[in-house]
């Protein structure tokens, strides 16, 4: 079936270092996606999106690249901050449809 | 977000009982969603809400049931818990199509225990 997936579960980074969190999707049809963070305790929260017309769009301290060859999705961030630290998660719209899958996602980690 | 609230934030109840979350939002949006979320496995979706008419069944249905009992208000509710429902549940809402977007709004989660 179709599938949103990461490629790493976890991540760390040293602090004031450049982050890249990458988001494998497998539907061709995919039109929307978004980049969420989540905190402990807390639900997510939306950073970036990006539809399948684009193949960058930046934010503050964040850019998502998007490669529609290889189907392939990733999240910059400039300049890692300790408040940086959370599980991302990717999120798929797929062709049309207004549900979203999201995948697994990313824990990462800012090592002081 | 505050524009998105869930109530109660924890609860521990026992096998059988019935157990009803709360979902309430000042966003003035339309669409309203319930999720699950288990360690590892991400968001699945339960049940969606397009207006107060429309409800429809999520990729894990079996077992909840909800009400939107307005516009801003998204009940779910659990008819006889079991302890796999163990979760955290998170109530979403979008303002699609108006934004033009899918961009989903999260409320804060309530932590679910069943034993």
């Amino acid at each position: 079936g179709e599938s949103v997936g990461l490629h790493l579960p976890t991540l760390s980074v040293q602090e004031g270092d450049n982050s890249i969190i990458n988001c494998a999707y497998s539907n061709s049809a995919s039109d929307y996606f978004i980049w969420y963070k989540q905190e402990s305790g807390k639900g997510p929260q939306f950073i970036i999106d990006i539809r399948s017309n684009m193949d960058k769009r930046q934010g503050q301290r964040v850019t998502v690249l998007l490669n529609k060859t290889v189907k392939h999705l990733s999240l910059q961030i400039a300049a890692t901050q300790p408040g940086d630290s959370a599980v991302y998660f990717c999120a798929e719209n797929m062709g049309g449809n207004e549900k979203l899958t999201f995948g697994t996602g990313t824990r990462l980690t800012i090592i002081p | 977000d505050a524009d998105v609230t869930q109530t109660p934030r924890n609860r521990i109840t026992k096998t059988g009982k019935r157990i009803m979350l709360e979902c309430s939002q000042t966003k003035g949006h339309d669409r309203m969603y319930w999720y699950r979320q288990d360690p590892g496995l991400g968001l699945q979706l339960i049940y969606y809400s397009f207006d107060v008419k429309d409800i429809n069944k999520g990729e894990i249905s079996d077992g909840y049931s909800v009400s939107r009992q307005a516009q801003a208000k998204f009940s779910l509710s659990l008819e006889s818990a079991i302890p796999n429902q163990t979760a955290l549940y998170f109530c979403a809402t979008s303002d699609w199509p108006r934004e033009r977007t899918d961009t989903q709004y999260f409320g804060p989660g309530t932590r679910l225990t069943v034993l």
